[in-house]
């Protein structure tokens, strides 16, 4: 499967100021998602991340919010803007499909834990 | 959204112990697959059911895929204290790299 690198692990940050996560893999993937996990909760979708065009949002996330950049097919950022408290959950990267004989399923990256105050 | 109906929610167990979780879902599905996620981890994929019907096992793991495809089931054989974890149901409602819809998840608790 992809190995995929997720930065930061792990994060404080003041509320009204925003976080950046990246999503490193290490081969080319087709897709590339944003997930979240709050608390003690089921994931949820935030968007699909499309390489060289706008990501794709599910219901209840929005551009301005998650702003979400993919410029190849190996890398992603998702932005948390003006946080708040309620932002405070797990973002996880998650990758499908290796371009060419290789097909990773669905692969997820380790995660990076947000705690906003 | 569609949503995935995972029962039970939480299970406390004897190592040894069998334990089966499972699925449902009112929609057909194109794909079931199951997770495990450790504290700090994304998750891990366990098992992938691409066919109703198909049966495939991962050591003592043992998944189905529904015959009517709106539903799977995960069993355990024989459970050890590294069996802890969170288990997630997820599905696929189409063909191609399209997203995954999660269940709420199983969280087993194994006592030694």
């Amino acid at each position: 499967s992809a190995v995929i690198s997720q930065k930061p692990s792990r994060d404080i940050c003041q509320r009204g100021t925003s976080l950046t996560i990246q999503c490193q893999v290490d081969s080319q993937v087709t897709m590339m998602f944003w997930y979240r996990q709050q608390p003690g909760q089921s994931l949820t979708l935030i968007a699909t991340a499309n390489q060289g065009s706008e990501a794709t949002y599910e219901s209840g996330f929005v551009i301005d919010k998650f702003p979400i950049s993919r410029p190849n097919l190996t890398f992603s950022t998702l932005t948390v803007s003006n946080m708040s408290p309620e932002d405070s959950s797990i973002y996880l990267c998650s990758v499908v499909g290796g371009t060419g004989a290789r097909n990773y399923g669905y692969t997820f990256g380790s995660g990076t834990r947000l705690t906003v105050v | 959204g569609q949503q995935l109906n995972q029962s039970p929610q939480s299970m406390f167990i004897q190592e040894g112990e069998d334990v089966s979780m499972n699925c449902t879902s009112s929609s057909i599905f194109n794909t079931w697959l199951w997770y495990k996620q450790e504290p700090g981890e994304g998750p891990v994929l366990l098992i992938a059911l691409y066919k109703a019907g198909e049966l495939t096992s991962n050591g003592r793991l043992t998944a189905q895929f529904g015959i009517t495809r709106k539903d799977s089931f995960l069993n355990i054989s024989a459970s050890i204290p590294s069996d802890v974890g969170i288990y997630f149901c997820a599905g696929q409602f189409s063909s191609g790299n399209t997203p995954l819809v999660f269940g709420k998840g199983t969280r087993l608790s194994v006592i030694a």
